[in-house]
């Protein structure tokens, strides 16, 4: 199976500031890879596919970019709202596996 | 509004066998793949399986031996049976669909139902 890794697992951060979160893959997966957010006692949310491809209704200061095996998720400014866990999900290869989470928490 | 809804027992006893049953609402079934993730403190979001139509179902390996996914589409259903199940088999439940236009990501997903597994 292809191995998520995410970092930071947490972080701290406040409303306005710009935050970005980096997961990398143990082996190269073209353009295939998501991100979700995820609240307390709620469902993931696409985010991101394919990389870079805003979901239809979701904020543009969302955006995601990378290539092969390293991947960013970026928030261009932070918004209470956005205060979540965020994953990255690979679905080049199946099993399709998922990052272990960054947990974005108020400053 | 596509709307997923996760239906089944919140208990099940070990060794018994879990069953869900996950009813879509707002569009048609066909042409979609219908997966089934679930998600532990232990283990994060794991993906299950997925059925796609009539077609056989894939399973990730480290379930596959104890894992069926059928569907319904007349019933607007899908559903998902796990035997001999352990407590590490306790988390919660999710059915998802993966969208056509998102390359393989789920874009829509039911609301999580809880399974305990213990006597």
């Amino acid at each position: 199976d292809i191995q998520m890794t995410q970092s930071p697992s947490s972080l701290s951060a406040s409303v306005g500031d710009r935050v970005t979160i980096t997961c990398r893959a143990s082996q190269g997966l073209g353009s295939w890879l998501a991100w979700y957010q995820q609240k307390p006692g709620k469902a993931p949310k696409l985010l991101i596919y394919a990389v870079s491809r805003l979901q239809s209704g979701v904020p543009s200061r969302f955006s995601g970019s990378g290539s092969g095996t390293d991947f960013t998720l970026t928030i261009s400014s932070l918004q209470p709202e956005d205060f979540a866990i965020y994953y990255c999900q690979q679905v080049s290869s199946f099993p399709y596996t998922f990052g272990q989470g960054t947990s974005l928490e108020i400053k | 509004q596509v709307q997923l809804q996760e239906s089944g027992p919140g208990l099940v006893k070990p060794s018994e066998t879990l069953s869900l049953t996950c009813t879509v609402s707002g569009d048609s079934m066909k042409s979609y793949y219908w997966t089934w993730i679930r998600q532990s403190p232990g283990k994060g979001l794991e993906l299950i399986g997925y059925i796609f139509d009539n077609k056989s179902p894939s399973y990730n390996p480290s379930l596959s031996s104890r894992v069926t996914i059928s569907i319904d589409t007349s019933k607007n259903q899908f559903s998902l049976k796990m035997t001999s199940v352990t407590a590490a088999d306790t988390a919660v439940y999710y059915c998802a669909r993966e969208g056509i236009t998102t390359a393989v990501s789920l874009d829509y997903w039911g609301q999580g139902t809880l399974v305990t597994v213990s006597s």
